[in-house]
């Protein structure tokens, strides 16, 4: 069984950029994968970030963006801000109307 | 307004049946394809099912496939899982979840199920 994988956790400096990336444990992602990004928050729903590798939902700053970088999907955010500590989850489509979530990231910011 | 009200969650035993419910609100829920989605105690998310706008397509994940049943009633503006054959592994928020054909995009606050004896 495929598998869908995130780094688990990551750290970015107040103003500093990070890129969270989304793999398979086999193969590579491309956009036929219609990668998405989640954010969510202790206790909250999710919340949705980007749809379609690179599609900011609405109200999300264009300081998140995605892209494919190499053989996987990535969620980048630049100037980050201390709300943006949160856990993140990608979502791939794996066809038959199959998705399976990443493991997610834990994002610290300090 | 919160757009997506989940309900039906609780205390249920190991073996038994719950039915949740995902109620729209401002909007026509048969616009849209719709999912299921579960987080169990301090772990990450889960995708458990989808179905098509008009109810005539549905897939499931393989850890509740034949146990859990998703459908809906547009002239309700509801969506329902019906969980048989509850694990305690079953033990999660679920969350529902509008799709516009690219993924989750809107997201209920979730209804949590707990599977204890």
């Amino acid at each position: 069984q495929t598998v869908v994988t995130q780094e688990p956790s990551f750290s970015v400096s107040p103003g500093g950029t990070v890129t969270l990336t989304c793999g398979l444990s086999s193969g590579s992602v491309s956009t036929n994968y219609n990668p998405s990004w989640y954010q969510q928050t202790p206790g909250q729903a999710p919340r949705t970030l980007i749809y379609s590798t690179n599609t900011r939902s609405s109200g999300v700053p264009d300081r998140f963006s995605g892209s494919i970088l190499g053989n996987k999907a990535a969620l980048t955010i630049t100037g980050a801000q201390a709300d943006d500590e949160s856990d993140y989850y990608c979502v791939l489509y794996m066809g038959s109307g199959i998705w399976v979530f990443g493991g997610g990231t834990k994002l610290t910011v300090l | 307004e919160v757009p997506l009200v989940e309900s039906g969650g609780g205390l249920v035993q190991p073996g038994g049946s719950l039915r949740l419910s995902c109620v729209a609100s401002g909007f026509t829920l048969s616009s849209y394809w719709m999912h299921w989605v579960r987080q169990a105690p301090g772990k990450g998310l889960v995708w458990v099912s989808r179905i098509y706008s008009d109810g005539s397509s549905t897939a499931y994940a393989d850890s509740v496939k034949g146990r859990f049943t998703i459908s809906r009633d547009n002239t309700k503006n509801t969506l329902y899982l019906q969980m048989n054959s509850l694990r305690a592994e079953d033990t999660a928020v679920y969350y529902c979840a509008t799709d516009r054909g690219y993924g989750m995009d809107v997201w209920g606050q979730g209804t949590t199920v707990t599977v204890s004896s």
